[in-house]
């Protein structure tokens, strides 16, 4: 059974902090490993990670899979009160694109 | 990507009774889902809708309790049967073209089942 950990499952941070959530995967025929920020109900796609592009960047966050470990991390780097929020890590593999979620890490940046 | 909608936004229904929700996208996509997140957990895969066909349900669920239809590229909807407060939940569509493993997901609707 296809399994994703993310870790740790909550972390508070005051504003300007880097933080580094973190996500394993266990996946048949792996093929992409996605980050999503959610805030309220619906989750917003943040990176999608595969063996040809297995770092991303977009402004103050950044993102680096490790294929050899399976894993991944998410970096946020000069933390702002906006991005509290659940960060899910979700993995993709097979025929038929479903996504195995995490169970999220719940970041809390305080002012 | 798409824009994606969902209603309703949000519903309390009664014990027994059963709410059908709606997933729209102003574009044709491939691939929709539907996922069940409930109350401090991650999400869950109910089933793939297929377009013109029945649904593919993950193991857990059901076509009985989780009725799917998918007439077209645009528009699906997920209905949840005979509802208990375990059904209490957030209920999320998503949508993918098959060249990509990306999922773009609708705002959700929130279920409370009293």
């Amino acid at each position: 059974e296809d399994k994703v950990v993310q870790s740790p499952l909550s972390l508070v941070v005051h504003e300007g902090d880097t933080v580094t959530l973190n996500c394993s995967y266990e996946v048949t025929n792996f093929r992409s490993l996605l980050w999503y920020k959610q805030e309220k109900k619906a989750p917003t796609f943040l990176f999608m990670l595969t063996s040809s592009g297995i770092e991303k960047k977009s402004g103050r966050l950044s993102s680096i899979l490790d294929k050899k470990e399976l894993s991944s991390i998410l970096n946020i780097t000069a933390t702002q009160t906006g991005d509290s929020a659940i960060y899910l890590c979700a993995a993709s593999g097979g025929s038929n694109y479903k996504l195995t979620f995490g169970k999220g890490t719940l970041l809390t940046v305080n002012p | 990507s798409a824009v994606i909608s969902q209603k309703p936004s949000r519903d309390i229904c009664q014990r027994g009774t059963s709410l059908t929700i709606q997933c729209q996208v102003d574009s044709q996509v491939t691939m929709m889902f539907w996922y069940r997140q409930q109350p401090g957990q991650s999400l869950t895969l109910i089933a793939t809708a297929n377009q013109g066909s029945e649904a593919t349900y993950e193991s857990g669920f059901v076509i009985d309790k989780f009725p799917i239809s998918r007439p077209n590229l645009t528009f699906s909807t997920l209905t949840v049967s005979n509802m208990s407060p375990e059904d209490s939940s957030i209920y999320l569509c998503s949508v993918a073209t098959v060249s990509t493993d990306t999922q773009y997901f609708g705002p959700g609707t929130r279920l409370t089942v009293l």
